[in-house]
């Protein structure tokens, strides 16, 4: 298992387009987050799954957002009508069970551009 | 509303002394409080936590203090080698959130020089 794998690793796109993104995780690991970060500032949460159930959504997450997680495995983040605003680097990660203090997993990051 | 800051953007420190990174939170409803570092076009990588219990936890190079008092945090790293030039964010774990949900400060920009 090499990690968190996230793809597109860059995706640049017209203002009004759909996009979606896909995180797979580490195999065994039953969690899956999606951060967005931003130039200059931390990663800020979106969402988290545990198995194929969204349990968690922040504010963040516009109508326009949507994640799903089908079958706990694989997961894809759409983001539809894109904005400028939107355009962040969007990072997935996943562990197993709670992670307390023990972080978790990050993947590389897809780089949205709107344009 | 920054619940976790770290006031300073980037640092520069001098191979083989101490590089100290800083950190402040707002609330104490934090049960963990954990570091990560970011290398160019890579994902944040776990680096070492913290119970709010304790005030000290030490791995290898690495120390993180803890000040409850103060509601402050930082990471030492002795000696500082070239390979620890990263950004570094402070992170903390909400008590409250059974999920695993992380609250990021902003990065700091560790610059190492030979």
């Amino acid at each position: 298992d090499t990690g968190v794998s996230q793809n597109p690793r860059h995706k640049i796109t017209k203002r009004g387009q759909n996009v979606t993104f896909r995180c797979d995780p580490i195999s065994e690991h039953n969690r899956l987050y999606w951060y967005r970060q931003t130039l200059g500032q931390g990663p800020e949460f979106l969402t988290y799954f545990q198995n194929e159930a969204q349990l968690e959504k922040s504010r963040l997450l516009s109508d326009r957002f949507s994640a799903e997680r089908p079958k706990g495995s694989f997961s894809t983040l759409e983001i539809q009508r894109t904005e400028q605003g939107d355009s962040a680097m969007y990072l997935c990660a996943s562990s197993l069970g709670s992670p307390r203090g023990l972080g978790y997993t990050f993947g590389s990051g897809t780089r949205l551009t709107v344009v | 509303d920054q619940q976790v800051k770290q006031n300073s953007p980037s640092l520069s420190v001098q191979e083989g002394r101490i590089s100290i990174l800083n950190c402040d939170y707002t609330n104490s409803m934090f049960d963990y409080f954990l570091w990560y570092k970011k290398y160019p076009a890579e994902g944040p990588t776990f680096l070492i936590s913290i119970s709010s219990i304790k005030d000290k936890n030490e791995d290898g190079r690495f120390t993180v203090f803890l000040n409850k008092s103060a509601k402050h945090l930082s990471l030492h790293i002795v000696p500082s080698q070239p390979g620890d030039s990263a950004v570094y964010f402070c992170a903390a774990s909400p008590i409250y959130n059974q999920g695993g949900k992380l609250i990021f400060g902003q990065g700091t920009e560790l610059s190492v020089k030979p």
